[in-house]
This record gives C-alpha cells, structure tokens and sequence, in this order.
C-alpha cells in the first residue's frame, strides 16, 4: 500500500543545517515532493525530485533520494528563523493522471536564534 | 501565487447542519482536490475531480460530497456536518502536466460543535 512515513518534530539552532526526513513505500511513484506550510497558510512546493534521480541542489535546498531504502531527505543549509514551517513530503501515485498526491504527516521545524 | 480562493476562510457550525466549501480557481486548471489536515495525519484526500462532472472517491470521502458544475469550481459539502469533520480544509488544483505539482488555496478552518 502507500504510505508516507516523517518524524513530526524537529529542532535546530540558526545557521544550523537541518536535515528532514522522509520513507515512502511506493516505488512506481515518478516524483517526490517537498512542500512547506507557514502557519495558516496552505502549502506551498519547495522543491521536488524525479525518481530517477539521486540528488537534487536548489540554493540552500539539497534533496536526497535513495531508491533502495525509498528514503527520501531535504537538507536546509543555513537554517534561518523564517525556515520555521512544517514540512510535507509527497509522493506521486502515478495511476492516476492529474498528479494525485500521498503526504506524510509533516515535520514541525523549529528554529532557535 | 496560483489564482486560488476558498470560502468561507472560517466557520463554525452545530452538529447535523450541512455545510458548503468553496474552492474557485482562475488558473482553468483542469484537477482540482480536496484535502483535509489533522494533527498526526498530515493531508489527506476528500475527493477530486478530474474535469466538469467528473469526480472521484479519495480516502476519506464518507460524509462528504462534491460537485464541479464549472472548471472554476468545486464544492465540498457535508451533508450533516459531525464534531469529526472539525479540521482544516484544503483545495488544490494541478494541470496534470507540471510533473504532477499541485498548488493549495489558503484554508478553511471549520468547526462543528
């Protein structure tokens, strides 16, 4: 079956690295996602990886991707208190044309100054 | 920002009133979705729609009904609202193109009491 599988809280000091965490179980999916949400407000996408790729570097944003473990991880550099978020990640069920998504249950980072 | 609106942004209602949510797009995306968020669950699918009339089952959708009589538009209604449904409700629309990427409305926050 699918299922997104996160820690639900994380805690670091700024100018820390952060490193979020993700498995997932669908290995058909075609994109893995990172969304973030602000507090009350809906989410919006980061960044996202395809699946046949192992790494992916967006300025302070790194995505690993390890298909083996189907463990996928987003690394912040630099965390800053304006990175304070949760942080969802999605992968796609690629049955169904249009993109409809599987998310975990999101981290809750925590930026300390 | 992806044109996406959702209304009413708040509400509170009594147990066994039926309520309407509505998520209006102005971007003639052609997927749209309905999520709801819950701590511990993450974000997890009501119903979607994949053109005008054309809707489907997500995992949660007991309770909940929907209708896309216009691209711009889809209604999440339930029928006889229960303290259960009291969470955040999400729209979000794809184009089914943009490697499946799926842009959110801002929220709805409603209780039932």
């Amino acid at each position: 079956g699918e299922d997104v599988e996160q820690s639900l809280f994380l805690s670091v000091r700024e100018g820390d690295s952060s490193v979020i965490n993700c498995t997932y179980t669908d290995s058909s999916s075609t994109y893995l996602y990172w969304y973030k949400q602000e507090p009350g407000a809906g989410l919006q996408l980061l960044t996202y990886i395809f699946s046949n790729m192992d790494m992916k570097q967006d300025q302070r944003l790194t995505v690993l991707l390890n298909k083996k473990d189907k463990h996928l991880s987003l690394r912040i550099a630099d965390t800053q208190t304006g990175d304070s978020a949760i942080y969802f990640c999605a992968e796609s069920a690629p049955e169904h044309q249009g993109g409809k998504l599987i998310f975990g249950q999101g981290t809750e980072l925590s930026v300390k100054p | 920002d992806a044109g996406i609106t959702q209304s009413p942004r708040h509400k509170v209602t009594e147990t066994g009133t039926p309520v309407t949510l509505r998520c209006h797009q102005t971007e003639n995306h052609r997927y749209m979705y309905w999520y709801r968020q819950d701590p511990g669950h993450g974000l997890r699918l009501i119903h979607y729609s994949y053109g005008v009339k054309d809707t489907d089952k997500g995992e949660v959708s007991d309770g909940y009904s929907v209708s896309r009589s216009k691209t711009e538009d889809f209604l999440l209604t339930l029928e006889s609202a229960t303290s259960s449904q009291t969470s955040v409700y999400f729209c979000a629309i794809s184009d089914g193109l943009d490697r499946d990427t799926q842009y959110f409305g801002p929220g709805t926050r409603l209780t039932v009491l």
